[in-house]
Parts: C-alpha cells; structure tokens; sequence
C-alpha cells in the first residue's frame, strides 16, 4: 500500500541555517505530494505541494523536488528563521480515491 | 472567508460518556476526514466520507462514529467504546476533482478525558 517515510528529529537549528528534511514515499501509480506545516496547538497548514516527476514546489522559501526516480520529496530551505520553528508533515495523495497518506512528522526548532 | 471549522477547541470528557465534535466546511468540498494525532505521532485516520449519506472506516474507527446527513458537517462522536480518547482531533476537507487537490484542515479539538 502507499506511505510516507520521513526523517525523524527533532532537529535544531541556528538561525540562517540550511534545512533538509527527507522525505520518501511508496505509491502504487502517480501521487500528488505535499508538505505541511504544524504550528503547535494547531491544525495543518499545506506549506508547498507538486503534482508530477520533476515539479518543484515552492513558498515562503521553502522547496521540494517531486524525483519519481528515487521516490522522494525532500524539504528545502536555504536560511531558516525562528519562526519556522515547526513540525513539518510529508503527504501523499493518489490521483484516485482521494485518500491522504502522512509521514509522521519531523519537529523543528530554530535557535537564534 | 472559506474555511474549514471545528469545535470546540478544548473538550473535557468523563469516564463512560460520549463526546461529539464539530467539523463545518463551507468549501464545497466532497470529501471530508477525521483524523487522530497523538503526542510525537503522525496522523492516524478515523473516518472518511467522499459524499452525503455515506462514508468509510479508517485505521482506527473502533470506539468513534460519524455522520455525513449534511455536505458541509461531519461530526464525529467519541463513544465511551474507546479506551484512550485523549488526544487532538483533526478533521480536515478536500475537493475530489481534479488532482492535486489538497486536504485544508481545521484548528483541531483537544479531548482530555477527567
């Protein structure tokens, strides 16, 4: 069946900090992939997302790849912020049935 | 503005009573979840419905029931079935045409069982 594997954390980082968070999915035809954001005590906000092999989705400068060739769908960011202090979820979604599959989430701390 | 509702936000709950939640949409969205989040933990899906008057099990149904009479609410009961209902709700919404098509998520429901 589909599913989402992602890095475990928590990770801590300084400020200004390069961020990757890996993520790798499992699907049995051509998935949308997402990324969304937790505040805490919050629900969850989509960050970026991508519909097909090479699409590159991207917002508030974060990124992600959709690579069909290795299956996977890592978070990018070039210099990180206190507030992007967050738990970061990977999904997938077939074109199909409209069923969403998450990754367990990954807790980031920035530090200044 | 569009959005995805629940409520309340905070819900405390005796041992042996049953608990409803709200979810409200006004997306016009099909499809609609519940889903489970439990300290540390992923997401873990409760119920599904894609239209009015139906809707499927998920992962963990047992001890939870729901209702679609309405395309807008889909409220979930916590029956007094389930044996560890403390944990934060989320119920989310999407449209089913087209791909990617996202799922939007309401502020969630923390249930504390006293």
């Amino acid at each position: 069946g589909d599913s989402v594997t992602q890095m475990e954390g928590p990770v801590t980082l300084s400020e200004e900090a390069f961020l990757t968070i890996n993520c790798t999915y499992t699907a049995t035809g051509y998935p949308s992939l997402f990324w969304y954001v937790q505040y805490p005590g919050e629900g969850l906000q989509l960050l970026l997302k991508a519909t097909k092999a090479d699409d590159k989705g991207s917002n508030k400068g974060f990124e992600a790849t959709y690579r069909k060739e290795t299956t996977s769908f890592h978070l990018e960011k070039g210099s990180v912020q206190v507030s992007d202090s967050a738990v970061y979820f990977c999904a997938l979604s077939e074109n199909t049935g409209n069923q969403f599959y998450f990754g367990t989430g990954t807790s980031l701390t920035v530090i200044p | 503005d569009g959005g995805i509702t629940q409520s309340p936000k905070y819900l405390f709950r005796k041992e042996g009573q049953n608990v409803t939640l709200s979810c409200e949409q006004n997306l016009n969205h099909d499809a609609m979840y519940w889903y489970r989040q439990d300290p540390g933990q992923g997401l873990r899906l409760i119920y599904y419905s894609q239209i009015v008057n139906d809707f499927q099990k998920g992962d963990i149904a047992e001890g939870y029931s729901v209702s679609r009479e309405k395309k807008e609410s889909f409220p979930l009961t916590v029956t007094s079935a389930q044996k560890n209902p403390t944990a934060f709700y989320l119920c989310a919404s999407s449209s089913i045409q087209g791909a990617a098509t996202e799922a939007f998520f309401g502020q969630g429901t923390r249930l504390t069982v006293v």
